[in-house]
């Protein structure tokens, strides 16, 4: 069993539309959790870090779950420019012990 | 505002050839890491850094080498490239232990064909 495993997708959604995304980790012990997003041949960026009580930022809005060891993430309202691979991550106390999630693509068409 | 670079962006190299993948940081992180990412894969790490002058295995060090000789820098080394070696390398850093729940801040990658 993958450590953190995503739906690989792809999400085809219409502009508007609104899709979650889902992602399990195996290792009850994982600190800290983050979504990033990755465009098309381009390096990952940081899109938001996922705390306990759920946050949002904007459209975005990332939710935690640590007795089922899930992680969230909503997309709200969605727009072209949200096309992209989003990366679920799971990381251990330090942060040297990084896990990537392969990734779940997302299309948003007009 | 650079952030992490990687040097060179694409390389092509013969199998067995040998080089050197360049990773510089300019924000005081004590930790960088080496990953690489293969379609349909995510990124797995290749060797991490905790510090200067200390390096350590990721998932997939074998083929690599790395040195952390510069807190700033941090080498991926091939030493004799084969075409399994084929992907893009992507250089990031963090801040460290003292600062928890820190993300990853990457380079721009490193596209490298070994033919």
């Amino acid at each position: 069993r993958k450590e953190v495993e995503q739906d690989p997708g792809p999400f085809n959604v219409p502009e508007g539309a609104t899709v979650a995304f889902n992602c399990t980790y195996s290792n009850s012990a994982s600190q800290s959790f983050f979504w990033y997003r990755q465009d098309c041949r381009k390096e990952p960026k940081l899109l938001m870090s996922v705390y306990s009580s759920g946050n949002e930022d904007g459209r975005f809005t990332a939710q935690l779950n640590r007795a089922s060891q899930y992680i969230s993430l909503l997309i709200r309202d969605s727009k072209l420019s949200d096309s992209a691979t989003y990366l679920c991550v799971v990381q251990n106390t330090g942060g040297f012990k990084t896990i990537f999630g392969a990734g779940t693509r997302l299309f948003v068409k007009a | 505002n650079a952030g992490v670079t990687q040097t060179p962006k694409f390389r092509v190299l013969k199998t067995g050839q040998s080089m050197t993948l360049l990773c510089a940081q300019d924000m005081n992180h004590e930790y960088m890491y080496w990953y690489r990412q293969d379609p349909g894969m995510g990124l797995r790490l290749i060797h991490y850094s905790v510090g200067e002058g200390t390096t350590a295995k990721g998932e997939v060090p074998d083929g690599y080498n790395v040195s952390r000789l510069k807190k700033q820098n941090f080498l991926l080394g091939l030493e004799s490239a084969a075409p399994s070696q084929t992907s893009v390398y992507f250089c990031a850093s963090s801040p460290g232990t003292q600062h928890s729940n820190q993300p990853q801040h990457f380079g721009d990658g490193t596209r490298l064909s070994i033919l």
